[in-house]
This record gives C-alpha cells, structure tokens and sequence, in this order.
C-alpha cells in the first residue's frame, strides 16, 4: 500500500499566487482530511470529505481557501491569492469506509508551503 | 466542543529511562482518544486509541496509555526509551455522536539523550 500521496512536498511561491496542493487518499478510504500546522496554532482541521461530499468545512480560514474532492481517489486544496500567513505545512489524511470517528486517520507526508 | 491540552511543550529523557507523557481533555461525555507520533519531516502515525472498555490500552513500538474518567486523563507512557522515540507526539479526541473530527492537541516535543 502507497500510503496518503501528497504533492508537492515542497512549495515555495509569491505573494499573491495561486497554490494548488494535491492529494491522494489510500484506495478504499472513503474519507478525507486536509490540516494545516503551523507553530503558532498546532495542527488544524480544514475540511473533510467524506464520500467526496464537504462535510464539515467550518475550518476553512477565509474565502481564498477551497477545497474539492472530485473523485474517491483525487482532492485538492487551492489558496488564491496566497499571503505569506499562509505559510505551514499542509497534512492529508484518510480513514477506512465507516463514518465514524473511530477510523484511524492516515497521514500523508505534508506539503511545506512558504509563501514570500 | 471537545478540547485537548498537553501541558508540557518539551521533554527530555535519557535512553532507557521510562516515560510519561501528559493528556487532559475535555467533553461532556466519554470521548475517543487517540495518541500520534510524528516524526520530524514526516506525517502523523497513530500510536494507539481508546473508545470503551479496559481502560489501559497497548499500542505500538512499546506504548501504552491510561484513561482516568476522574482526572479527564490519557497520559502516554513507555517503560523504556529508545533513540528512536525522539519526536512530538499529539493527543486528540474525538466527539462520540458520530462525526469524525478530530481535535488535536499542541503536541509535546520529545528528546532523548544518551
């Protein structure tokens, strides 16, 4: 099993760009969570998928962020335009086909962002 | 809404030394609760869960955890440490009423020395 794949694993970008960071959840898994870390404010729940449906997106900062999950095995994560507060290490992470809160979660990698 | 705090931001303990790491939450009923390990660099593992019944539960890599209803407790313990624990670590809970968020806490820095 490849795991929670995330891309890229490194991003460094302007002011004002717009970011894109993908992932892709392990086969099978029918819910999905983007996190964002950062110092300052520990690991925080975006929004989460959960048969490709938003199902809780009350984490979502500000308008620049959104958030699609067009297909079981595809999600992505766009910041336009990206300020430099943005800057954190973005999480992916699945869980097993029950919605229950008992699923373990399975991370990806992350997605360090830097934004100048 | 369900919260996390682990009081201690840093530990440092020696090689073989035992280990104790602190977890108070709070919710209005028995929540799930969960201990992560996260090596630098890398994502979040899970070390072990709790959701009912014995209140001690066995997890990974030698880990072990405690649910106090009393004291609204998981603290993460290890009888002996190895280089390679070195990480931070995160307690979280889960709400029971079926949604799946998770809420984190800050997490504590682990060192080990020789």
């Amino acid at each position: 099993d490849a795991g929670v794949i995330q891309s890229p694993r490194h991003e460094v970008t302007e002011m004002g760009q717009e970011v894109t960071l993908r992932c892709k959840p392990i086969s099978g898994h029918n819910s999905l969570f983007w996190y964002r870390q950062t110092m300052m404010r520990g690991l925080e729940l975006l929004i989460y998928f959960n048969n490709n449906v938003p199902i809780d997106d009350s984490g979502m900062p500000e308008d620049r962020f959104s958030a699609k999950m067009p297909n079981a095995s595809f999600s992505t994560l766009k910041i336009q335009p990206s300020e430099p507060r943005d800057s954190a290490v973005y999480f992916c992470a699945s869980s097993a086909p029950l919605l229950a809160v008992k699923e373990t979660q399975y991370f990806g990698p992350g997605t360090r962002l830097l934004v100048l | 809404a369900q919260s996390v705090t682990q009081p201690d931001i840093h530990i440092t303990v020696s090689e073989g030394a035992s280990l104790e790491l602190r977890c108070n939450y709070s919710y209005g009923a028995t929540p799930y609760l969960f201990w992560y390990v996260q090596s630098p660099g890398q994502g979040l593992q899970l070390l072990l869960k709790y959701f009912s019944g014995d209140t001690l539960v066995q997890g990974i890599k030698g880990f072990e955890a405690e649910f106090k209803r009393s004291q609204s407790s998981f603290n993460l313990r290890k009888p002996s440490v190895h280089w390679s624990d070195a990480a931070e670590y995160f307690c979280a809970v889960g709400a029971t009423g079926g949604n799946e968020k998770l809420t984190f806490g800050t997490g504590t820095r682990l060192t080990i020395i020789p």
